[in-house]
């Protein structure tokens, strides 16, 4: 069965710390792999996307890394702020279909 | 600016009413989706469309309809609104080529059905 599984289902950090969110994926073929910010009562926003063939991407504060033999992916956030409170989605594209995963919550507290 | 747009963002209505959920974007995007999403958890595909007059059902098994008779509008609706239908639905759009593996999502309609 295809599937994206996360891990912590929920993380507290104080501000200015780092972290690191964690996907385990099942999706078989892979195509590609993206990672979404997704604020409270708003629609998610994409972060990164990654092929096969990538094995990191950064946008900004945030790191993404794909190992594709161990279908694992993990999102780093360094120095983490306030702003950065919200749910991390990440996302595994089957040929034309997305498979989601149901996020990480990320509250960065002052 | 382009964008990706949902009306409204908050819905509080009756059982039994139609209700429809807007969704506009002006990227010039040929493929449109709907969403829904229960709170904390993931994202279930309810409809898609891939271009004007096509439109189809997604993963999740849904009573609502949609249609796609422009490019730029593919709104949703619900002939008899029932608590079940509690939900927030987002609707997102995507591209061609490059853009073909990236989701614009809208800011989402959050509805409840008393």
């Amino acid at each position: 069965k295809n599937q994206v599984e996360q891990s912590p289902q929920s993380l507290i950090i104080l501000e200015g710390k780092n972290c690191t969110l964690q996907c385990n994926y099942t999706v078989s073929p892979f195509s590609n792999l993206r990672w979404y910010k997704q604020d409270t009562g708003r629609g998610p926003v994409s972060l990164t996307i990654m092929t096969f063939s990538e094995n990191t991407k950064s946008n900004g504060r945030y790191t993404a890394t794909l190992d594709a033999d161990t279908k694992q992916s993990s999102l780093h956030i360094t120095a983490s702020q306030l702003s950065d409170s919200a749910s991390y989605i990440c996302v595994v594209s089957l040929r034309n279909k997305l498979i989601f995963g149901a996020g990480t919550r990320l509250a960065v507290h002052p | 600016e382009a964008d990706i747009y949902q009306t409204p963002r908050y819905l509080v209505i009756g059982t039994g009413k139609k209700i429809t959920l807007e969704c506009s974007q002006t990227m010039g995007h040929d493929k449109m989706y709907w969403y829904q999403q229960d709170p904390g958890m993931e994202l279930h595909l309810i409809h898609y469309s891939y271009g004007v007059n096509s439109t189809e059902k997604g993963d999740l098994s849904s009573e609502s309809t949609v249609s796609r008779i422009r490019t730029e509008h593919f709104p949703l609706t619900l002939e008899s609104a029932r608590p079940s239908h509690t939900s927030q639905y987002l609707c997102a759009s995507s591209g061609t080529g490059a853009g073909a593996n990236v989701l614009t999502f809208g800011a989402g309609s959050r509805l409840t059905v008393l």
